[in-house]
């Protein structure tokens, strides 16, 4: 089986532009999550989704940033406009059930750098 | 205060020593305790799992919870230059559908 498959690895970019993240969860799973992990705040939870339905965009620190998962095997993350603040690494994670019943499985992330 | 605590590290220590990593969590209502192994830039993956208070051991990792003190453990024997990673506490929430992370301890075995 395949893994969590993210796009792209490295992403450097100028303050303002548009940022896309992309994921591809393992086929079968019904959670995807979306996270960012810095130095300062550790892993975050951003946002995730049940049956491509997003269910807790908490973790989503403001308007800049929207995330979608048109279907079963893809999602995005998206920050418009993007600020340096923004730079940390962004990971995917699937996983068939719930965390409490079933481990979630990471991509290798997705390193952004806003200058 | 952060919901979930855990030492920065780095913990350097030679091959074959004990290694301790701890975490502290503040929400008396977590439910399932992890604990996740990162290597450098990689996603964390699984490496631990449990739900009740007292050991859960799988080959040289013991996993530890003691929820009157809210306080969860891991335990590495016998150290090997391939454990040196990010190790990471994970909680969930009492509804199950979400990970609460520690900040992770770098651990670094040297041969």
């Amino acid at each position: 089986d395949a893994g969590v498959i993210q796009s792209p690895r490295h992403e450097v970019t100028e303050m303002g532009q548009e940022v896309t993240l992309r994921c591809k969860p393992i086929s079968g799973h019904d959670y995807l999550f979306w996270y960012r992990q810095t130095m300062m705040r550790g892993l975050e939870l951003l946002i995730y989704f049940n049956n491509n339905v997003p269910i807790d965009d908490s973790g989503m620190p403001e308007d800049r940033f929207s995330a979608k998962m048109p279907n079963a095997s893809f999602s995005t993350l998206k920050i418009q406009p993007s600020e340096p603040r923004d730079s940390a690494v962004y990971f995917c994670a699937s996983s068939r059930d719930r965390p409490s019943n079933q481990p979630q499985h990471f991509g290798d992330g997705t390193r952004l750098s806003i200058l | 205060q952060k919901e979930v605590e855990q030492d920065p590290g780095p913990l350097s220590v030679p091959e074959g020593a004990i290694v301790s990593l701890n975490c502290t969590y503040s929400n008396s209502a977590f439910q399932y305790f992890m604990w996740y192994r990162q290597y450098s830039r990689k996603g964390p993956e699984l490496l631990m799992y449990t739900y009740s208070s007292g050991n859960k051991e799988d080959g040289r990792f013991t996993a530890q919870v003691d929820k009157s003190s809210k306080y969860i453990s891991l335990f590495i024997r016998d150290s090997q230059p391939s454990d040196s990673a990010t190790y990471l506490c994970a909680i969930t929430n009492n509804a199950g559908n979400m990970l609460t992370f520690g900040g992770g301890t770098r651990l670094m075995v040297k041969p």
